[in-house]
């Protein structure tokens, strides 16, 4: 399996609190994606990097930062949660865009 | 725009052949055509990749006409350990940089084995 980790793997936080979720990758791919997902909606983009430093949003990104500082690890912030960000988020990387991706476990982020 | 379409969902029978056909009307000179499988609870998998004509790998095949505005995931003899939700998605592997659409799933096909 490739080495992507995703933490916490289930949070619970209240409405207005900050919430950040942290995708780590040992391949030393060049592109990292964040993704929630809800029934009935498939796979949503939220941001995507492709690069360190480099990232652009997808299209449900309202509510949501990202930043790359290492091509490691890349984060997803909740300024301030709401309930409608209560959702599975998943992590994937891909060495080229388009390229085969991979995924991590996802993270089950329940807002109350 | 979307820039596939896939049947929401299909039922078939363990031992028989099933093909997903994806409509990509739209597909430009450089995309490429992947498919995707995701059961509940994990991330999606890899299933195959392809430009044109036939591709096929351990798990299935992919065949995409010459006009390359629509494809078909075949996956040969499922069991019920296929039913999942079958993803195809198009994208340029030569972009490299922001501004693209990322990698961009639709709603997949939720494909049912029964017994």
């Amino acid at each position: 399996d490739a080495g992507i980790t995703q933490s916490p793997r289930h949070k619970v936080t209240e409405t207005g609190t900050p919430v950040t979720l942290r995708c780590h990758q040992t391949e030393n791919h060049r592109y990292m994606y964040w993704y929630r997902q809800d029934p009935g909606h498939g796979l949503r983009l939220i941001h995507y990097s492709y690069g360190v430093k480099d990232t652009d949003k997808g299209e449900v990104s309202d509510g949501y930062s990202v930043s790359r500082s290492k091509t490691e690890d890349f984060l997803l912030t909740l300024e301030s949660a709401t309930s409608s960000q209560t959702s599975v988020y998943f992590c994937a990387i891909t060495p080229g865009m388009n390229t085969e991706a991979f995924f991590g476990q996802g993270t089950r982020l329940t807002v109350v | 725009l979307a820039k596939t379409t896939q049947p929401i969902s299909m039922d078939s029978y363990e031992g028989q052949e099933v093909n997903i056909t994806c409509s990509h009307n739209n597909i430009a000179t450089n995309d490429y055509i992947t498919w995707y499988q995701q059961f509940p609870s994990q991330g999606p998998r890899f299933i195959i990749q392809g430009y044109k004509t036939k591709v096929t790998n351990e798990v299935a095949s992919l065949f995409i006409p010459a006009d390359r505005k629509s494809s078909t995931l075949s996956l040969p003899r499922v069991s019920l350990s296929d039913t999942a939700v079958y993803y195809c998605l198009v994208g340029d592997r030569s972009y490299s940089g922001g501004g693209a659409d990322g990698l961009t799933f639709g709603k997949g096909t939720h494909l049912i084995i029964q017994p």
